[in-house]
């Protein structure tokens, strides 16, 4: 079984501010870990992926992700948040199920971010 | 590139009716899932293709629920005789994958809203 789980469902934080956004995941097996970022009537979009190769991931818009296997976590942060942050973001992981591939993935619940001027 | 588009954007239905939706991907996915999202939760997975194959379904999809892929290229998904619990964005997703390197995108999805 796979499952992650967000802690927070609104965060708000100035704008300039250290983005962390929470992320723990539940897996029997390695897990591929991603976030993705939904604005208001749009399409969720990858930020940014981890696959089992550096621990510390690099996304767009100067997001990152470190996986720490010992935490079960995948915290998302970004230094300075910017105004164009706002937005929902999900958390999601995706396991081997052997001959086809990659289970397809679970979402965590969501976090919306806040950005205040 | 246009992306993954979904029609229609809005679909407002009574109770107890049928409703179809379409999701035709990026052109040369060989994958398409479908998803459906309701406020405040993350999407929950509801079923995918790889080309025209059915490969999983959830259990959330229930036997009102059916979605086919016939030429491997747009998908539809039907919801008879719909419920106020089907209210709900349903969204579509599509990649092309090659062994577990997978890179998923979604269209903006269908509103659905049943009374």
């Amino acid at each position: 079984a796979q499952s992650v789980t967000q802690l927070g469902s609104h965060v708000s934080v100035s704008e300039g501010a250290l983005v962390l956004l929470r992320c723990n995941y539940s897996s029997s097996v390695p897990p591929y870990l991603f976030w993705y970022v939904q604005y208001p009537n749009q399409g969720l979009q990858l930020l940014l992926k981890y696959t089992s190769a550096a621990t510390l991931v690099k996304g767009i818009n100067g997001f990152e992700a470190e996986f720490k296997k010992s935490e079960t976590s995948f915290h998302l942060t970004k230094p300075s948040a910017h105004m164009s942050d706002a937005a929902e973001y999900f958390c999601a992981v995706s396991t081997s199920r052997g001959d086809t591939g990659r289970r397809a993935l679970t979402f965590g619940s969501g976090t919306r971010l806040q950005v205040q001027p | 590139d246009t992306g993954v588009s979904q029609d229609p954007r809005h679909k407002i239905t009574k109770r107890g009716q049928n409703v179809t939706f379409r999701c035709d991907p990026i052109s040369e996915h060989n994958r398409l899932y479908w998803y459906r999202q309701t406020l405040g939760q993350g999407p929950e997975f509801l079923t995918y293709f790889q080309n025209e194959a059915q490969l999983e379904k959830s259990r959330l999809l229930s036997d009102r629920f059916s979605a086919e892929r016939p030429k491997g290229s747009f998908s539809t998904l039907e919801i008879q005789r719909t419920e106020q619990g089907d209210s709900a964005m349903y969204l579509c997703a599509s990649s092309f994958t090659r062994g577990t390197n997978e890179k998923l995108f979604f269209g903006s999805g269908t509103q659905l809203s049943v009374l």
